[in-house]
């Protein structure tokens, strides 16, 4: 069974400072996202991470790949408010387009 | 863009009704995808298609069925509504191997 664990589940961070959330998955996969939620809002498709040391990056937001670790992390540089979102991570099932999901990091960028 | 339309942001339904939740996308994807988002558990997949009437369970389907008749329209059918079924419903549709895009979400109250 393909479990993903996310952490920290919420994050509050003072703007202009660095920090990392992580997404640890339990079996092997070909493809993992990161996702951006604004409140009520949908999730929007921020990286898709393909092979091992893939690092994707905008903006202030930098994605990398392990998958020896099956382990990906999410950067932020120098946060800014506009970054505040619930950012979740979600691995594919096997060799399906089935996603799983973590549970969410909820960031909130304060001045 | 691609474009996930639910038919309803809100809706309150009795214990015991019979309740459909609508969702058309406009970009001619194969796969379409319902799940629920609760806090603190994330998004967990109820039912997933890849074809017209063609669906697999995910990993809550209990309570749940589903239709897809047409490529563009995938319905979520709560057969017998109960309480513990309040939650925020997302849609979500890709072709395959792509990044899934996602509707604006039903908030579904059971009373």
């Amino acid at each position: 069974e393909l479990k993903v664990e996310q952490n920290p589940l919420f994050l509050s961070m003072q703007e202009g400072k660095n920090y990392t959330i992580y997404c640890n998955y339990s079996t092997t996969s070909d493809r993992l996202y990161w996702y951006r939620q604004d409140p009520g809002k949908s999730l929007e498709s921020l990286f898709v991470l393909l092979s091992n040391g893939a690092v994707k990056q905008e903006g202030r937001l930098m994605a990398s790949l392990d998958t020896k670790a099956r382990l990906s992390t999410l950067h932020i540089t120098a946060a800014v408010h506009d970054l505040s979102a619930t950012y979740f991570c979600a691995v594919v099932f096997k060799m399906t387009d089935k996603l799983i999901f973590g549970t969410g990091t909820r960031l909130q960028v304060f001045p | 863009d691609v474009k996930v339309t639910q038919s309803s942001r809100y809706l309150v339904k009795r214990t015991g009704e019979k309740v459909f939740l609508e969702c058309v996308q406009d970009m001619d994807h194969e796969n379409m995808f319902w799940y629920r988002q609760d806090p603190g558990l994330g998004l967990r997949l109820i039912y997933f298609s890849y074809d017209v009437k063609m669906k697999e369970k995910g990993d809550i389907p209990e309570g749940y069925s589903v239709s897809r008749e047409k490529k563009e329209r995938f319905s979520l059918i709560l057969e017998s509504a109960s309480t513990n079924q309040t939650s925020m419903y997302l849609c979500a549709s890709s072709s395959p191997r792509q990044p899934q895009h996602f509707g604006d979400g039903t908030r579904l109250s059971i009373l």
